[in-house]
């Protein structure tokens, strides 16, 4: 069974560029979440897909984020104009329904973002 | 106030020690506890998972609860090189709150 695979593993862009993550949940994961590590500090979640809904995206910081996820299977993660701060690693994650609740999340190796 | 709080380390400890790794959570309500490892550059992968209070063991991985303390903790027990990796705690309150992690050194 493949795992989540996410693309790519390092994007280096300028501030003010765009950036788009891609995430390719596990097959039949109906929930698809999106964290994000800057150095430092803890891993912190973004947002949760249900499907193709936007179950809680109380975790996305401003409105330069835009996570989409069409059809409810892989998921972007576009980031417009991206700022210094935006720096870091962006974990994507999938699980079963029914273990939404058990913390048993299945993360991709993430996808690092350098903004310069 | 953090959510989730972990000593980053480093810590390093002999091969076929215990490694003991601590997490203390600040919201009294949280009901499920788990620990991730992650190798460097690699993906968090699940380790241990506790719900109630008192020891849940898995081989080698010991998973320790109070939740009048609103302590976790993981024991590795004979610690092996192949241990070495950062420790996340992570607590369900609601959704999934991480610590810093722990980067932890087994020394051959």
């Amino acid at each position: 069974e493949a795992g989540v695979t996410q693309f790519p593993s390092h994007s280096v862009i300028e501030k003010g560029q765009t950036v788009t993550l891609r995430c390719d949940p596990i097959s039949g994961h109906d929930n698809l979440y999106w964290y994000r590590r800057v150095m430092g500090k803890e891993i912190k979640f973004l947002l949760h897909f249900v499907k193709e809904s936007k179950q809680d995206e109380s975790g996305m910081p401003n409105n330069r984020f835009l996570a989409e996820r069409t059809g409810g299977t892989y998921s972007t993660l576009k980031v417009q104009p991206a700022e210094l701060e935006d720096s870091g690693v962006y974990f994507c994650a999938s699980s079963h329904w029914d273990r939404m609740v058990t913390g048993e999340l299945f993360f991709g190796e993430g996808s690092r973002l350098t903004v310069l | 106030q953090k959510e989730v709080e972990q000593n980053s380390g480093p810590l390093s400890v002999p091969e076929g020690a215990i490694a003991s790794l601590n997490c203390t959570y600040s919201d009294r309500g949280s009901q499920s506890f788990f620990w991730y490892r992650q190798y460097s550059g690699k993906s968090p992968e699940l380790i241990m998972s506790i719900y109630s209070n008192g020891d849940k063991e898995d081989g080698r991985f010991t998973a320790q609860l109070n939740k009048a303390s609103q302590y976790v903790s993981l024991l590795i027990r004979d610690s092996q090189p192949s241990d070495s990796a950062t420790y996340l705690c992570a607590v369900n309150s609601n959704n999934l709150f991480f610590g810093t992690g722990t980067r932890l050194t087994v020394i051959p």
